[in-house]
């Protein structure tokens, strides 16, 4: 079975400092993987999504970029962190044939 | 650009009692709607999908319906139990295109 995994789970970090989140795909090939933000009490913002390996979409300007270096691995960075990209950030992975979102546990990012 | 919009107030109705929660998007009608369920603190969780062709769908205690004229579709759920307490949070589909409403909280009492 399909399983969805990022880290870490919480993190605090000080504005101007980097980031880098981390989420991992296994039981499936070729998925199509998305990091959301969601920030206290609002709904899913999509940050960015991939295709394929090196293919990254961006849907929101911002200090954050995204990388996809192996098949099953996806990964949000910041070189430097705004106090506005404080949130809880989720990645996903769509089942093909039906469409539906799979959802890794969130990282929970507070910058001070 | 799309728009989904869902009652940004909390439901709150009694355990037994059926909870109804809207969901109304702008623009075009998508491929299909997705439900997903949100606890606090935790990754949403795929409940159930409606393609734009069907007009309703069950699952247990679950039913969404999907009405392309009112561009609505609406999220049941019946003989609520206090263990249906979530946000949930509605999903506009379209190809790689998919589009997340701000959620709807339901507090069933017992």
């Amino acid at each position: 079975s399909q399983t969805i995994h990022q880290w870490p789970a919480t993190l605090v970090q000080p504005v101007g400092s980097p980031l880098s989140l981390e989420c991992t795909v296994e039981g499936t090939s070729n998925p199509n993987l998305y990091w959301y933000r969601q920030a206290a009490g609002r709904g899913l913002q999509l940050l960015f999504y991939s295709v394929g390996i090196g293919q990254i979409s961006s849907e929101v300007p911002q200090n954050l970029s995204a990388s996809r270096p192996q098949d099953r691995q996806f990964i949000l960075s910041s070189k430097k962190l705004l106090l506005s990209d404080s949130g809880f950030y989720l990645c996903a992975w769509r089942k093909q044939n039906t469409g539906e979102l799979f959802f890794g546990e969130g990282s929970r990012l507070t910058v001070l | 650009s799309q728009k989904i919009e869902q009652n940004s107030e909390a439901l709150n109705i009694q355990e037994g009692k059926t909870a109804t929660l809207t969901c109304n998007y702008t623009n075009y009608s998508p491929a299909y709607l997705q439900w997903y369920r949100q606890d606090p603190g935790r990754g949403p969780v795929f409940l159930l999908l409606i393609r734009e062709n069907e007009k309703e769908k069950r699952k247990e205690r679950l039913k969404v319906t999907f009405d392309t004229t009112l561009k609505q579709s609406l999220f049941h759920i019946t003989a609520s139990q206090p263990a249906d307490s979530a946000t949930y949070l509605c999903v506009w589909n379209a190809g790689n295109m998919l589009t997340f409403g701000g959620g709807t909280r339901l507090m069933v009492k017992p």
